[in-house]
């Protein structure tokens, strides 16, 4: 059974910095792109970032561009998510994503992140 | 970058009615769309891939349509257990974007 367990959310000042992390079990892990996804409250589904299998590749989206970056560690089966220079709009839960067509049929079930003085 | 623009923004329909929510591309993205559900204070699922293939597990009155640019999702005979908010996501290239999703309600 493919899991997706999010951690190292919490509380962090404007202009912070936060590492979260995604571990993998179920499948190969190293095998599979993977993604970030956040959701601010009350609000829609927002892409965030992905990362290729090998993690020669990443990608983001333009509200995190020169902020965040993504990693993967393929030995621990764990996909990480360092935040810097964090905002009020980051405030979200984030969501660990994959799936071997594209489309995300395995989601974790997400850590909070708080941007707040 | 892609946008994809969703209509309705929201919905109230009856139990047993057929609901159909419309997912639009500003470019071509082939058939590499898919469709989301989430049920309040849980996690998206996937119902549909590749814009018209039905995820393992989803009832068969959810389906999923269009190429190109255009795509609709259709619930035929609406449940109560359907009362969520639905997204459709463009896959083909990064950035992945969401639609900014529909929110079907029971009248």
């Amino acid at each position: 059974e493919v899991q997706l367990l999010e951690s190292g959310g919490g509380l962090v000042q404007p202009g912070g910095s936060l590492r979260l992390s995604c571990a993998a079990s179920g499948f190969t892990f190293s095998s599979y792109a993977m993604s970030w996804v956040r959701q601010a409250p009350g609000k829609g589904l927002e892409w965030v970032s992905a990362i290729s299998g090998s993690g020669a590749t990443t990608y983001f989206g333009d509200s995190v561009k020169g902020r965040f970056t993504i990693s993967r560690d393929n030995s621990k089966n764990t996909l990480f998510l360092q935040m810097h220079n964090m905002r009020a709009e980051d405030t979200a839960i984030y969501y660990c994503a994959t799936g071997l067509r594209g489309a995300f049929d395995h989601w974790g079930q997400g850590t909070l992140a708080t941007v707040s003085s | 970058d892609i946008q994809m623009t969703q209509s309705p923004s929201s919905l109230s329909a009856s139990v047993g009615d057929r609901v159909t929510i419309t997912c639009r591309a500003s470019q071509v993205i082939g058939g590499y769309l898919a469709w989301y559900q989430q049920i309040p204070g849980t996690v998206p699922k996937l119902l549909i891939y590749a814009a018209s293939t039905l995820q393992s597990g989803v009832p068969s009155r959810f389906s999923g349509s269009g190429s190109g640019t255009d795509f609709t999702l259709t619930i035929n005979s609406l449940q109560a257990e359907d009362v969520a908010t639905y997204y459709c996501q463009k896959y083909n290239s990064a950035p992945l974007t969401f639609g900014g999703g529909t929110k079907v309600e029971i009248k």
